[in-house]
């Protein structure tokens, strides 16, 4: 069993860009479910993907958006990137109750 | 409003120690779950237990729902268990976790 994957694992992007992070998620699991980690913080959830609908989004702008595909594998996508998008981005996957985190994608906005 | 708040910050340990970290929640839970973050991120599933007592290994954890907090207990800890340690709640009537500040541990050789 791979686990959960994410790519890239570093990312650097300009303010103002668009970037694209992708997590597939361990096998039989089929919520996806993404968060955002600041240096120094607990991770903050931004929402969660269930039969490719968003069933609860986090307080994070229209900027952050998502996508979840058949086979139960998972995009987040923002836009217009600001300096302080700069985060550990976690991707997590569940079956019913326990879930799994991924490795991460850094990213750093410059 | 719903909060997860973990105690203490921050701890410093000599190999060989025991210690207890605390996990207090302000509402009814559906899940709750430890990790261990280790240096490059990755959160590394210790327990899923959002009732009673498990154990595994040096690790041992209890959540008293009703009390509305959980432990976790290091026992002869090592190096290898430095890092930080999140609790993370899943509140009835969400699907989201919500982390607490998490508790920053460095075992000492």
């Amino acid at each position: 069993d791979a686990g959960v994957t994410q790519s890239p694992t570093h990312l650097i992007k300009t303010r103002g860009q668009q970037v694209t992070l992708r997590c597939s998620p361990k096998s039989g699991h089929d919520t996806v479910s993404w968060y955002q980690q600041a240096l120094g913080q607990g991770p903050q959830f931004i929402f969660q993907y269930y039969e490719e609908e968003e069933r609860q989004r986090g307080n994070f702008p229209d900027r952050f958006s998502g996508h979840q595909y058949p086979n139960y594998s998972s995009e987040l996508n923002v836009n217009a990137l600001l300096l302080g998008d700069s985060a550990l981005y976690l991707c997590a996957s569940s079956l019913l109750t326990e879930a799994f985190f991924g490795q991460g994608t850094r990213l750093t906005v410059v | 409003g719903i909060q997860v708040e973990q105690s203490p910050p921050d701890l410093i340990l000599q190999e060989g120690a025991n210690s207890t970290l605390r996990c207090n929640f302000s509402d009814s839970v559906n899940n709750l779950q430890w990790f261990h973050q280790n240096p490059w991120g990755q959160l590394i599933n210790l327990f899923y237990i959002p009732s009673g007592t498990k154990q595994n290994g040096r690790l041992s954890a209890t959540t008293v729902a009703t009390e509305r907090y959980s432990l976790l207990y290091i026992s002869s800890s090592q190096t290898t268990d430095s890092g930080v340690y999140f609790c993370a709640v899943g509140f009835s009537g969400t699907y989201k976790y919500i982390f607490g500040t998490g508790t920053r541990l460095k075992v000492l050789a």
